[in-house]
């Protein structure tokens, strides 16, 4: 079974930084690509950020490019989303989801998600 | 970046009756390769969005046969033969052609009557 784990959420002052993981299980982390995506309170879906499988590949909406960074670590089963320059704009619930293919087309399966709220 | 519009906003539907949602891309989802990068995903309240449907028209592992994909270059379509009061959420369809980034269509709303 497919499982997908995030955490390090929590409130954040503006221009400060967080760093997300989510932890995999029940797949062969390496074979796929992964994604991140975050939904505002009461709004709908907006893609962040793709890492290919080997991590050799990355991808960014504008909204976050330079600001955030997507990293993998495979031997851990593990995704990372590092975000600095924090706005609150960048408020929302962060998705983990795994993707169908090595190379990214589309999410499948998706955590639960951890909430990032920034805020003075 | 391609725009996706969905229609209507909401929906209401009596269980056991049909539903249909439309989606329309900006720039034609068909890939040289063939294969047109459509999806579409429920959220259920309180919950992450699972994928319903990829390529436009092929059920994802574990989906009831009463949802059904269609659609060809800009203009696709999900329908429910039968509504079920567990068919309540939001669904969305996503394109992936254009990456980055991947675009989301801003939700239909499914309530039951």
């Amino acid at each position: 079974e497919v499982q997908l784990v995030e955490s390090g959420g929590g409130v954040v002052q503006p221009g400060g930084s967080l760093r997300l993981s989510c932890a995999a299980s029940g797949f062969t982390f390496d074979d796929y690509a992964m994604h991140w995506v975050r939904q505002a309170p009461g709004k709908g879906l907006e893609w962040v950020s793709l890492i290919s499988g080997d991590g050799g590949s990355t991808y960014y909406a504008d909204s976050v490019k330079g600001r955030f960074t997507i990293s993998r670590d495979n031997s851990k089963n593990s995704l990372y989303l590092q975000m600095n320059s924090l706005r609150t704009e960048d408020t929302a619930l962060y998705y983990c989801a795994k993707d169908i293919r090595a190379l990214g087309v589309a999410p499948d399966y998706w955590g639960q998600g951890t909430l990032v709220t920034v805020s003075s | 970046d391609i725009v996706m519009t969905q229609t209507p906003l909401s929906l209401s539907v009596t269980p056991g009756q049909p539903a249909s949602i439309s989606c329309k891309s900006s720039q034609s989802l068909l890939h040289s390769d063939g294969k047109t990068y459509l999806y579409w995903y429920l959220q259920k309240p309180g919950q992450p969005p699972q994928l319903l449907i990829y390529e436009v028209s092929n059920r994802f592992s574990g989906v009831p046969d009463r949802f059904s994909g269609s659609g060809s270059g800009t203009d696709f379509t999900l329908k429910i033969s039968r509504v079920e009061a567990e068919d309540v959420g939001v669904y969305y369809c996503m394109q992936s052609i254009q990456l980055p980034p991947l675009t989301f269509g801003g939700g239909t709303k499914v309530e039951i009557k």
